[in-house]
């Protein structure tokens, strides 16, 4: 039972580096979310997707690119990385959104570590 | 003001003791989370419940819509629940838009023999 895999799980970036970190999810969900945790603070959205082909920005885009040309894949990339990227990122993905639903769970992968030195 | 607050940031327990964690948030939701964020940082779905109250094994999740306010319970704990849990509220969305998770920053639990 695979679920939600992330690689790679650690990762140190020079600034001005770019960088994608993968995320694939084999259970056909068509919501996947990709969110970034700072010491002390909550887990931020970064960008989500709601099906192929179709994406949207969160609340903390700046810095960052998705795609989603298939429904297992949502991969992020890091153009031009900034030590204000050192973070935790975390990817999910959940059936459905919205309402009080049990599709509405979201599964999330292990992390990744990025530090941007 | 953060739309989701939980206390307390930390706790300690010795085994066997009941715990609770709390968490106040300030906006209409249509459902709240709890989660648990392993020591190796993975994150795991406990509860996610609208009304009343969830028991699953030694955990349980209330919630009181009306006070804003969702109480997480542990009882009998162990070492092994050493963990950061997770307060995460979905707020009322537009018809047909994903609503979002806004999430607290969470409560570090310590369980020790």
């Amino acid at each position: 039972n695979a679920g939600v895999t992330q690689t790679p799980k650690f990762r140190i970036l020079k600034i001005g580096q770019s960088m994608t970190l993968q995320c694939t999810q084999d259970m056909n969900h068509n919501y996947m979310y990709w969110y970034r945790q700072d010491p002390g603070m909550g887990l931020k959205l970064i960008y989500y997707s709601v099906g192929a082909g179709i994406t949207d920005k969160g609340e903390v885009p700046n810095g960052y690119n998705v795609s989603r040309s298939t429904t297992e894949d949502f991969p992020l990339r890091l153009e031009l990385a900034a030590p204000s990227q050192t973070s935790v990122y975390f990817c999910a993905s959940s059936t459905g959104t919205g309402g009080f639903l049990a599709k509405n769970i979201q599964y999330f992968g292990a992390g990744t570590r990025l530090s941007v030195l | 003001k953060n739309e989701v607050e939980q206390s307390p940031q930390n706790l300690t327990a010795q085994e066997g003791e009941f715990i609770t964690i709390n968490c106040s948030y300030s906006v209409g939701i249509s459902a709240l989370h709890w989660l648990q964020q392993h020591p190796g940082g993975g994150i795991v779905s406990l509860f996610m419940l609208s009304s009343g109250k969830k028991k699953h094994g030694r955990l349980i999740a209330t919630i009181n819509i009306q006070e804003k306010h969702s109480s997480l319970h542990i009882t009998a704990s162990h070492p092994r629940d050493s963990a950061v849990y997770i307060c995460a509220v979905r707020s009322v969305g537009a018809s047909g838009t994903a609503s979002k998770l806004t999430f607290g920053t969470g409560t570090r639990l310590q369980v020790t023999l």
